[in-house]
């Protein structure tokens, strides 16, 4: 069935240093990719997304990269500030429908 | 606040227990969305409607749930003879037009 792999698990960063989460995702049809971060005890919110006729989209520190081709989108997160430590999760809209298949998260920690 | 809400925000109940929640999606949104997201894990997508009609739902969805949006605005997600396993945060999510859903803050049901 579709699915959603998203790489790294963890990760650790020094303050100021950028953070790339890498996701890969298996329905060629898929054409609408978000970003989510979750807090502790809270739902996931919306932090950037990309659509399939675009190959890379950025907001302030945050951007987004989409290979069509190799199915493999990636988040960036320059600069990073300990108030971005979350789970972070990737998904692909699954073609023909409107429900999201998401990743397994990744949980950015930013060290002070 | 016009976000999604849910209600209660926590749940324990014992096992064989119904247990019923409730969504508001952000005024306007005509489409409804629910997750189940289990430790460590993305959401998983339930169901989902489009006004008040249900238009998709998951093999996850066993014959124990049921979900209902009667006016097209609020939607209720009940579970029938609760079991250890159903225990997750059930999260609710409305979009518009586009592709972006906005999630709530969830239900954390705990199934003794």
């Amino acid at each position: 069935g579709e699915n959603v792999e998203q790489h790294p698990s963890t990760l650790s960063v020094q303050e100021g240093d950028s953070a790339v989460i890498k996701c890969t995702y298996s329905d060629s049809a898929s054409n609408y990719f978000p970003w989510y971060k979750q807090e502790l005890g809270k739902g996931p919110q919306l932090i950037i997304d990309i659509r399939s006729n675009v190959g890379e989209k950025k907001d302030q520190r945050i951007a987004v990269t989409l290979n069509k081709t190799a199915k493999h989108f990636s988040l960036h997160i320059t600069e990073t500030q300990p108030e971005d430590s979350a789970v972070y999760f990737c998904a692909a809209l699954h073609s023909g429908t409107y429900k999201y298949i998401f990743g397994t998260g990744t949980r950015l920690k930013v060290l002070a | 606040d016009t976000g999604v809400s849910q209600d209660p925000r926590h749940k324990i109940t014992k096992r064989g227990q119904n247990v019923t929640f409730r969504c508001d999606p952000i005024s306007e949104h005509n489409r409804l969305y629910w997750y189940r997201q289990t430790l460590g894990q993305g959401p998983e997508f339930l169901t989902y409607f489009q006004n008040e009609a249900q238009l998709e739902k998951s093999r996850l969805l066993s014959d124990r749930f049921s979900a209902e949006r009667p006016k097209g605005s609020f939607s209720t997600l009940e579970i029938q003879r609760t079991e250890q396993g159903d225990s997750a945060m059930y999260l609710c999510a409305s979009s518009l037009a586009g592709h972006e859903q906005f999630f709530g803050p969830g239900t954390r049901l705990t199934v003794l």
